[in-house]
């Protein structure tokens, strides 16, 4: 019953270093998200993908890239590291073609930049 | 871009009725949703309702939404000590490629004894 799962919880990472943050989901979702959540800002979504195959950018892309690698998968990576970036990294799923499903979360990757 | 807002930070005393509320601006909106997230936890979902309904109750959780306000409110009864947390409003809208998702900003509920 794992739903979504995000690795690494925890990481901390020097300024110019690049990592990938990895997000797995195991309900046959099409659709998969990556927000980060910054204090009362809620949640800002960086990448979504649609369907296997497929990204789009959402409202702060910027210094992000994202792979969709498979229908379970969908990996969010920093190429080289800014303070700006230091949140907290949520991935969710969900299944686009029904129309009353939610999104479903994992429990977040805390990411600082030093 | 389309918005949603919530104020905050609310705080109620232990076994009184908590109102949290939301503002969301757009009309074509077809579900909203409340989420719930507790400390160092990701988002759960705790009710949605669908958009031609004023009200959605699910035992201590009354969901009411104003339409034409583009208002909606999550009404917890009896409120405990657990469920002290952030809660998000956010709205799921049709776009060119399916869906999306807007959240709030979120609303910290304290639950004080």
């Amino acid at each position: 019953n794992a739903g979504v799962t995000q690795t690494p919880k925890f990481q901390v990472l020097k300024t110019g270093q690049s990592m990938t943050l990895q997000c797995a989901q195991d309900m046959n979702h099409n659709s998969m998200y990556w927000y980060r959540q910054d204090p009362g800002m809620g949640l800002r979504l960086i990448y979504y993908s649609a369907s296997e195959g497929t990204t789009d950018k959402g409202e702060v892309p910027n210094g992000y890239n994202v792979s969709r690698l498979n229908k379970r998968e969908f990996s969010l990576r920093l190429e080289s590291a800014a303070p700006s970036q230091t949140s907290v990294y949520f991935c969710a799923s969900s299944e686009r073609n029904r129309e009353n499903q939610p999104q479903h979360f994992g429990d977040g990757t805390r990411l600082s930049i030093l | 871009g389309e918005d949603v807002e919530q104020s905050l930070f609310l705080s109620v005393r232990e076994g009184d009725s908590s109102v949290i509320n939301c503002t969301y601006t757009d009309s074509s909106s077809t579900y909203l949703y409340w989420y719930k997230q507790e400390p160092g936890a990701g988002l759960q979902l705790l009710t949605y309702i669908f958009s031609n309904m004023d009200m959605k109750q699910d035992q201590r959780l009354t969901v009411l939404l104003n339409k034409k306000d583009k208002h909606l409110s999550l009404r917890i009864a009896d409120t405990q000590t657990g469920d002290s947390a952030i809660y998000f409003c956010a709205e799921k809208e049709r776009d060119n490629y399916g869906q999306n998702f807007v959240f709030g900003p979120g609303t910290r509920l304290s639950v004080l004894p």
